[in-house]
């Protein structure tokens, strides 16, 4: 089942803050958060997991509210290097794939 | 250390033909998830293998298969390509289901003409 994200693309001036949310229709094991820049590969930000605590550095930081099936990504201060396209990766169970959002696309300006 | 090697990088095909593509994953990880990354549609999951074995299998026809070897390096075939087979094929490994993240190879390139 592929998790839904929001907004689908989001401008943002440097220092400006941002939030992506990511939400399923089913119970979550595990959330994950990846960063892809134009002709790169998908990089890994942060996992996080069934029971476990909102995780993250200062300026990108993530939540999960397991009882509404939802996560969301913060990026606080939001520098150049932020631009990317953010994928939400959701597992039902430790057996289930990761399956994967369609993106939001951040683009942050000077 | 290396990371997630995939080959070939580009790939252009005629319909009709089939494709095999090649992930080494991370030296010790054992998982390789394949994904289908396509603009409209993001990433897809293909299929995923853990010790040879295939774990999960994506909503794809059946001419999508894979494999995985002894030393975890992964091969996924396409045969009787269409050109909505035009994509980029991503690899994933990982150490370990649920504590970690997994780190994507480069990608294949895959045209279809």
């Amino acid at each position: 089942q592929q998790p839904v994200q929001s907004p689908q693309a989001v401008i943002l001036r440097e220092g400006e803050d941002a939030v992506i949310n990511c939400s399923s229709s089913k119970a979550l094991y595990s959330v994950h958060w990846y960063r892809q820049k134009h002709g790169e590969a998908p990089v890994f930000l942060m996992i996080l997991l069934k029971g476990g605590e909102q995780k993250g550095h200062e300026k990108i930081s993530a939540s999960f509210n397991e009882k509404k099936q939802q996560s969301s990504l913060y990026l606080t201060a939001s520098q150049l290097s932020y631009s990317g396209t953010y994928f939400c990766g959701t597992e039902n169970s430790g057996n289930t794939p990761l399956v994967f959002g369609k993106g939001t696309r951040l683009s942050v300006i000077a | 250390k290396a990371g997630v090697t995939q080959t070939p990088r580009y790939l252009i095909k005629t319909r009709g033909q089939q494709v095999t593509l090649s992930c080494s994953p991370i030296s010790g990880h054992r998982s390789v998830s394949w994904y289908q990354q396509t603009p409209g549609q993001g990433l897809q999951f293909l299929f995923e293998y853990f010790s040879e074995t295939q774990r999960n299998k994506g909503n794809f026809p059946g001419r999508f298969s894979g494999r995985q070897f002894s030393n975890s390096r992964s091969e996924m075939n396409v045969s009787t390509l269409e050109l909505g087979d035009s994509a980029l094929y991503l690899c994933a490994s990982s150490s370990s289901r649920g504590n970690y993240g997994y780190t994507f190879g480069s990608g294949t390139r895959l045209t279809v003409v």
